[in-house]
């Protein structure tokens, strides 16, 4: 059964700091990892999408790389700003498109 | 065109009562999926169509819950016999129904179910 953990549950960091938000799966037998924010009261916003065959992708400030062998995936945010504040959500996609998601890192950006 | 659309925002219900949450997909998309998220943990996989059809029912909790999509565009959720661990927020997502490994999904803003 495949279980995704995301560790820290919350982080809280200074506006310009560089971070690392770490995602780890059990079974490395996945078509996809996403990342995503959620906003509090909102849905989820996708922010990056790594195929199986894929081993990082980036977007603006944002670097998602994937690890299979090991189950491991990092989503970096250099230069943070308060307006990354939010929840960031992994999840792997494997067969039968059955998506399993983490708990989530609360991230809080202080001005 | 527009994004994924979900009805009602918010619904109250008493124990006992049926409920019907509505997701309109984005325009095209041919996989719909329903999530469930309770607070403070990630979205639970519900169910997931292909078309028209549930190509995976694997996380509906039990028989109180059922999903249609009988055009294959707008998809129903239906609860009957609401207890109060149903309280939740319901999402919904599409995708474009690709490649398996390309799919990324989209989320509608979700249905908050409380049951009292």
């Amino acid at each position: 059964k495949q279980e995704v953990t995301q560790i820290p549950a919350a982080l809280s960091v200074p506006e310009g700091e560089n971070l690392v938000l770490n995602c780890s799966f059990t079974d490395s037998a996945i078509y996809n990892l996403q990342w995503f924010r959620q906003d509090p009261g909102k849905g989820l916003t996708s922010l990056l999408l790594i195929q199986s065959s894929q081993r990082e992708q980036t977007s603006g400030r944002l670097n998602a790389s994937l690890d299979k062998s090991s189950g491991r995936s990092t989503l970096y945010i250099a230069a943070s700003q308060p307006g990354d504040s939010a929840t960031y959500l992994c999840a792997v996609t494997a067969g039968g498109f059955k998506t399993i998601f983490g708990a989530g890192t609360r991230l809080f950006v202080k001005a | 065109g527009a994004g994924v659309s979900q009805t009602p925002s918010n619904k109250v219900t008493e124990k006992g009562k049926y409920v019907e949450l509505r997701c309109d997909p984005i325009s095209g998309h041919t996989a719909l999926y329903w999530y469930r998220q309770s607070l403070g943990q990630g979205p639970e996989f519900l169910i997931y169509f292909q078309g028209t059809g549930a190509a995976d029912d694997s996380g509906l909790p039990n028989d109180r819950f059922f999903a249609v999509r009988p055009e294959g565009s707008v998809s129903t959720l239906k609860i009957q016999r609401t207890e109060r661990g149903d309280s939740a927020v319901y999402l919904c997502a599409s995708s474009s129904g690709g490649l398996a490994g390309e799919e990324t999904q989209y989320f509608g803003p979700g249905t908050r179910l409380l049951v009292l």
